[in-house]
């Protein structure tokens, strides 16, 4: 069966410090891969899409970047973190292709805090 | 257009009623109409999916009322338990880009009280 791993659980980061978030999938190839951000009351907020290996696409413009340097993994990263960063970063994937009813499979997320 | 409004904000139900969550939308392109369940500390995890042409699935006590005329389509909660209580999140799908985009609504906090 398919799994999806994200680390750190929880990060507390000060502002201006750099950030890297990461996510693997398992029993699965060539997904879809996602990083979304939750923030309270707001629900949830595409940032970065992949539908391949160094193949990014941004939705939103911000501080932050991300990396696909394996087909299975997705790297959330940020040169200098700001106050704004902070929120509940969930990793997803998905089957690739055109399959209106593939579902997203989230991570458990990473609460991040940066004071 | 791409938004998915979602109400209400939270809603306490007694257990043994039932839990009701509306979602609206604009972009009749969407196609696929899912939604998640989030418990505290986790991530959102699929509970119900519905297609534009069908109005109803049920799934357990589980049901998803869709009005295509109206671009509305609803959550139902039959006999609600205290395990029901999360966060629930209604959203819609339109493939663009070379994958299926999910617009999600806001979420409703749920809280089923024994």
């Amino acid at each position: 069966s398919q799994t999806i791993h994200q680390w750190p659980a929880t990060l507390v980061q000060p502002v201006g410090s750099p950030l890297s978030l990461e996510c693997t999938v398992e029993g699965t190839s060539n997904p879809n891969l996602y990083w979304y951000r939750q923030a309270a009351g707001r629900g949830l907020q595409l940032l970065f899409y992949s539908v391949g290996i160094g193949q990014i696409s941004s939705e939103v413009p911000q501080n932050l970047s991300a990396s696909r340097p394996q087909d299975r993994q997705f790297i959330l990263s940020s040169k200098k973190l700001l106050l704004s960063d902070s929120g509940f970063y969930l990793c997803a994937w998905s089957v690739r292709g055109r399959d209106r009813d593939s579902p997203l499979h989230f991570g458990n997320g990473t609460r991040l805090t940066v004071t | 257009q791409q938004q998915v409004k979602q109400s209400p904000q939270s809603l306490i139900v007694q257990k043994g009623g039932i839990s009701i969550i509306n979602c609206a939308y604009e972009n009749t392109a969407f196609d696929y109409f899912p939604w998640y369940q989030q418990f505290p500390g986790k991530g959102p995890a699929l509970l119900i999916a519905i297609r534009p042409d069908v109005s109803e699935k049920k799934e357990g006590r589980f049901t998803i009322s869709f009005n295509k005329s109206a671009k509305q389509f609803s959550l139902h909660i039959m006999d609600s338990q205290p395990g029901d209580s999360a966060t629930y999140f209604c959203a819609a799908s339109i493939f663009s880009g070379g994958y299926n985009k999910l617009i999600f609504g806001a979420g409703t906090r749920l809280a089923v009280h024994p």
